[in-house]
């Protein structure tokens, strides 16, 4: 199946900046996506979803940006805090199929 | 409203044993699914369910079955472990939609195959 790659990609980013995590899918069918995050030790919490007729969607202090061109999706949080620090997921589906796809992730590291 | 529980949280097991990992919901989700997770990877699909009676195969369904006799759960079932199978173990739930699938998932269940 398709699929991102199999390295976790890290980010550092200082306490209050602002920071961007990218995921890059392989399929041009997926026309829905979703960012979760995930806390050390915990499950997976949605963050933000994005369907493929938008191109922006907002949320608090959360922003997903959609290029279908290039099938990139990317994760803006604004002014970081240290609660921020954790594993996020890209994930993608297909109209008429159930599944979600995920991406290998990225780790986010605040520093104080 | 407890959301997704799964038990047990961590489980050893040796090599051949079989154990049922549980998955309960209280969302009166149609969906629901599991997923293992290793280290450095993205979470892969083993089985889902699209409501009580139906239970569809996903990326990674080989050494594990699941039944789906309720809406509230979808227990996992390892035949006969191998240490291959050792991961941590996520269950989720969602609404079903052409356009949408928020899942919610538990906390977990780490497993240890020895």
């Amino acid at each position: 199946g398709e699929s991102v790659g199999l390295h976790l990609p890290t980010l550092s980013v200082q306490e209050g900046d602002n920071s961007i995590i990218n995921c890059a899918y392989s399929n041009s069918a997926s026309d829905y996506f979703i960012w979760y995050k995930q806390e050390s030790g915990k499950g997976p919490q949605f963050i933000i979803d994005i369907r493929s007729n938008m191109d922006k969607r907002q949320g608090q202090r959360v922003t997903v940006l959609l290029n279908k061109t290039v099938k990139h999706l990317s994760l803006q949080i604004a002014a970081t805090q240290p609660g921020d620090s954790a594993v996020y997921f890209c994930a993608e589906k297909v109209v008429g199929n159930e599944k979600l796809t995920f991406g290998t992730g990225t780790r986010l590291t605040i520093i104080p | 409203n407890a959301g997704v529980t799964q038990t047990p949280k961590f489980q050893v097991l040796k090599t051949g044993q079989s154990m049922t990992l549980q998955c309960a919901q209280d969302m009166n989700h149609e969906y629901m699914s599991w997923y293992r997770q290793d280290p450095g990877m993205g979470l892969r699909l083993i089985h889902y369910s699209v409501g009580a009676g139906i239970t569809d195969q996903g990326e990674v369904p080989n050494g594990y079955n699941v039944s789906r006799s309720t809406t509230e759960d979808f227990p996992l079932r390892l035949l006969s472990a191998a240490p291959s199978q050792t991961s941590v173990y996520f269950c989720a739930s969602g609404t079903r939609g052409l356009n949408e699938n928020i899942q919610y998932f538990g906390a977990g269940t780490r497993l240890s195959v020895l």
